[in-house]
């Protein structure tokens, strides 16, 4: 267990639905990620938190995609009107901008199956 | 552009024996790279990095890896394969644009030990 976890760990949602998954970093982690990891693929990047502030967004992000990360805290990824294609495995990961910012540690991920 | 590659989907291997997994890199700079395991319905654990210093780096679970700067290779090794080895590994390089230092994954290589 990394400390990071994530919340719900499975969702089944109609095409059309929105969901919303949950991210708990580790406590002083400042540092936040969103990865997408589609079967037979390594995770892609989605989007970056420092603090609260959202500071990078991959083009993998639709419209449909929102992210928020209030108070610096948890993070919440919502997507909007569920496609087929959003089928996937999403991964948050946190750091610590300090001397071992580099290492990434990950959650157990939330599956979405949109039918 | 920062990129990984890992040739070989699977690798399989007798428990006992030595393990390689292969990865190969594309960066611009120094590279800082990083290897993760991930068993089934879980999330990613963090193995190793090298960001600079010796070639051979030693992690976790037994499990080393060798940074070949000429041959653009970052190698992951063990010296005697364990069943309970048998996962999906990630190679993995930072891009460090921006100072995000998101993690550029490849497709990942599964390791199958057999006993």
């Amino acid at each position: 267990d990394t400390g990071v976890s994530q919340d719900p760990r499975h969702k089944i949602t109609k095409r059309g639905q929105n969901v919303t998954f949950r991210c708990d970093p580790i406590s002083e982690h400042n540092r936040l990620y969103w990865y997408r990891q589609t079967l037979g693929q390594g995770p892609e990047f989605l989007t970056y938190f420092q603090n609260e502030a959202q500071l990078e967004k991959s083009r993998l992000l639709s419209d449909r995609f929102s992210a928020e990360r209030p108070k610096g805290s948890f993070s919440t990824l919502e997507i909007q009107r569920t496609e087929q294609g959003d089928s996937a495995m999403y991964l948050c990961a946190s750091t610590w901008a300090g001397l071992e910012e580099n290492i990434q540690y990950f959650g157990a991920g939330t599956r979405l199956s949109v039918l | 552009a920062q990129s990984v590659a890992q040739p070989e989907d699977q690798v399989n291997v007798a428990e006992g024996n030595p393990l390689t997994v292969k990865c190969t890199y594309s960066v611009s700079g120094n590279p800082y790279l990083f290897w993760y395991v991930q068993y089934p319905n879980r999330g990613l654990q963090f193995l190793l990095k090298y960001i600079t210093g010796d070639n051979l780096v030693k992690g976790s679970y037994g499990f080393e890896a060798e940074f070949n700067k000429s041959q653009t290779s970052f190698h992951l090794k063990k010296p005697s394969a364990l069943v309970s080895d048998s996962a999906l590994y990630f190679c993995a390089v930072r891009d460090g644009a921006g100072g995000y230092n998101k993690l550029i994954f490849g497709a990942g290589t599964r390791l199958a030990v057999h006993p």
